[in-house]
């Protein structure tokens, strides 16, 4: 089954402490990307990836970092989280052709953060 | 960069009747706008999408309308059912960006309710 798949769903850290929230997709996509939703604030991109050892900031990248070393995965870290980072992340991929994503985005399950 | 405005936050339908969602968007660059449908407990769906060669798309219960000059486009659903019930977001973007201000940009989401 095509799919992208979250680790873990839930997470409650206090802050400071380094976690990372990884991300699989098994549709051999180069594109991916990270978002953040908030109440009332929508989806937002964290950071994102055009394929293999290339990422870039998106909207909200303050606080993160990424890592692309694998064409299906692609985590997301949090070196020092804070509250102002608990929410609700979704990871996402499609394909891309050359330097531009192309087609439909496929998101995985969400993981709800909770920073104290 | 891009902003897209989504109305309206609730919405309160009979089951049977029609829904319809609205969203704005400000750059008239943006040729893709896709919708997204967010059910409890799961990542974004897209459900339909529209580009901006064409002004309306449909498929089955669900059709979108695009008004390139009035930079516009709405989410029509009819015949309700309860499984419609979600949140739906639209997005607009520049089709085949990488991400960032150019990337997909999701409008806060519309909570739809079908009453029994």
């Amino acid at each position: 089954e095509a799919q992208v798949t979250q680790n873990p769903r839930y997470l409650i850290t206090v802050t400071g402490k380094k976690l990372t929230v990884t991300c699989s997709q098994n549709m051999n996509h180069e594109y991916m990307s990270w978002y953040r939703q908030d109440p009332g604030l929508g989806l937002r991109q964290i950071y994102y990836s055009m394929n293999v050892e290339v990422t870039d900031k998106g909207d909200v990248p303050e606080g993160y970092k990424v890592s692309r070393k694998e064409k299906r995965n692609f985590p997301l870290i949090l070196e020092s989280p804070s509250p102002n980072q608990t929410s609700l992340y979704f990871c996402a991929s499609s394909l891309s052709s050359g330097t531009v994503w192309i087609g439909e985005q496929y998101f995985g399950p969400g993981t709800r953060l909770t920073v104290t | 960069g891009e902003n897209v405005e989504q109305h309206p936050s609730t919405l309160s339908v009979q089951e049977g009747d029609s829904a319809v969602i609205k969203c704005t968007y400000s750059d008239s660059a943006s040729n893709y706008f896709p919708w997204y449908k967010q059910e409890l407990g799961k990542g974004p769906q897209l459900i339909i999408d529209i580009r901006s060669n064409v002004g309306e798309k449909k498929d089955q219960r669900i059709a979108v309308t695009l008004n390139k000059t009035a930079k516009h486009f709405s989410l029509h659903i009819t015949e309700t059912q309860p499984e419609d019930s979600a949140v739906y977001f639209c997005a607009a973007s520049k089709e085949g960006s990488g991400g960032g201000a150019d990337g997909l940009t999701f409008g806060k989401g519309t909570h739809l309710i079908i009453q029994p």
